[in-house]
């Protein structure tokens, strides 16, 4: 079946240290998006690309960042300059033709100990 | 600046009861809009869309949703809820109809069903 896996689903971070979250889509979509979600806060855009070796920042970037180097794979890495990465992220993608919703995988926790 | 407004934050319904989840959006011209259902620890799943057409838009599991243009309203609705459809539920708006989407989202609203 065609979906969206994002792995770990749980990850847990020191103080300090960079984490990367993977997204692996196997639905030949062109465009991928990585969202944070905190309570009561709804899905805020973090970054997203079109297209492979491309992406932009979204809304939150700072304390974080992306690559694309295949289709397919858009990790996620949070970095020590993150001051509150405890959050709920998902990653998204959807077909580069108009009319086309986004899906989504099932999230990774991060939680910092 | 888009946004978007989903004014309850959580909502109780009986089982069998009807459910109408509001969903308020600013806007300038016609946007793309959707509706999204979360369930705990899980992502999201798209329940219907707008893009243009009827305005009067049926979904998976039972829901339907109307955009009103004159309200800048796309609220959520269905007849009889059941206690699966206890869960959270996302309004989303988007402003152009390209492959690249950037979704502006409501906080969304939880969804408990009594029996």
């Amino acid at each position: 079946d065609g979906g969206i896996t994002q792995s770990p689903k749980y990850l847990f971070r020191k103080e300090g240290q960079n984490v990367t979250l993977s997204c692996e889509q196997n639905l030949n979509h062109d465009a991928m998006y990585w969202y944070r979600q905190d309570p009561g806060q709804g899905l805020r855009l973090i970054y997203y690309s079109q297209i492979v070796n491309d992406f932009q920042k979204g809304d939150i970037a700072e304390g974080y960042s992306v690559s694309r180097e295949k289709k397919e794979s858009f990790p996620l890495t949070v970095t020590s300059a993150q001051k509150n990465p405890t959050a709920f992220y998902l990653c998204a993608s959807n077909p580069d033709t108009p009319n086309q919703p986004q899906h989504f995988g099932d999230g990774t926790r991060l939680s910092i100990l | 600046a888009q946004s978007v407004t989903q004014p309850d934050i959580h909502i109780t319904v009986s089982e069998g009861a009807s459910l109408e989840l509001r969903c308020n959006y600013s806007y300038g011209a016609t946007p793309y809009l959707f509706w999204y259902v979360q369930s705990p620890g899980q992502g999201l799943q798209l329940l219907l869309k707008y893009f243009s057409g009827d305005t009067l838009v049926q979904g998976i599991k039972g829901f339907e949703a109307e955009f009103k243009r004159s309200q800048s309203s796309f609220n959520l609705r269905k007849p009889s809820v059941h206690w699966s459809d206890a869960a959270e539920y996302f309004c989303a708006v988007e402003k152009g109809n390209t492959g690249f989407q950037k979704l502006v989202f409501g906080t969304g609203t939880r969804l408990l069903v009594s029996p």
